[in-house]
């Protein structure tokens, strides 16, 4: 069964001070890691999507890295608008689009 | 711009009625469409597969007659929680896939409270 185990649960930082969120993963056959970030009553939004081992995503202050057994979200210099729970998922090879999610990193950024 | 359009974002009722929430593509065609299901704290866990033109695919555990999928065109699938009960409260989101090598687009999600 795959499974998706995010750390910490929760995280509180000063606004640029840089961190790393962590997602590890167990799967039978990765075809693809995903990053989204979720605000409070709101669905989640797209970040990035790692395909292989050494694979590196960057889009402002984030960048995703992936290796065979997690993935990495570091967050550089943030801000109070990053603020929001940041979620892992994996598909496994041969699910059409079936995604397994982790619970998630609520982050708080604060001045 | 918004991929998926979900309607309503919330909606309270009343032990032992129905509800039916819309998710539409905008813009394109989705001859599948995704539900899932949040509950406080915890993951996003997949429901069932809409198919259009036929009949939906639901995860283990999932009731097929208590929610109700209907993908009826090719912009828009309905979800009806039927009989709810307060254990049915919870945060339900659809989500479609653009294209062959794009990733899920989730809607803004549909905030249920059965009372």
């Amino acid at each position: 069964e795959d499974q998706v185990t995010q750390s910490p649960e929760a995280l509180r930082l000063q606004e640029g001070e840089s961190s790393s969120l962590n997602c590890s993963y167990t799967v039978s056959g990765l075809r693809g890691l995903f990053w989204y970030r979720q605000d409070p009553g709101k669905g989640p939004e797209f970040l990035f999507t790692l395909y292989s081992a050494g694979e590196e995503k960057e889009k402002e202050r984030l960048k995703a890295t992936l290796t065979k057994k997690e993935s990495f979200l570091h967050i550089t210099a943030p801000k109070p608008e990053d603020s929001a729970t940041y979620l892992c998922a994996v598909q496994a090879s041969g699910t059409a689009s079936k995604l397994t999610f982790g619970t998630g990193t609520r982050l708080q950024v604060t001045l | 711009g918004a991929v998926v359009s979900q309607h309503p974002s919330w909606v309270i009722c009343k032990s032992g009625t129905s509800v039916k929430i819309e998710c539409r593509s905008l813009d394109f065609q989705a001859t599948t469409m995704f539900w899932y299901r949040q509950f406080p704290k915890q993951s996003l866990m997949l429901m069932a597969t809409s198919n259009e033109g036929s009949k939906a695919t639901y995860e283990q555990g999932v009731e097929k007659d208590k929610f109700l999928i209907n993908h009826a065109s090719l912009t828009l699938s309905t979800l009806t929680v039927t009989s709810a009960h307060p254990e049915d409260s919870s945060f339900y989101i659809c989500s479609v896939r653009p294209g062959h090598n794009s990733p899920l687009h989730f809607g803004n999600g549909t905030r249920l409270t059965v009372t």
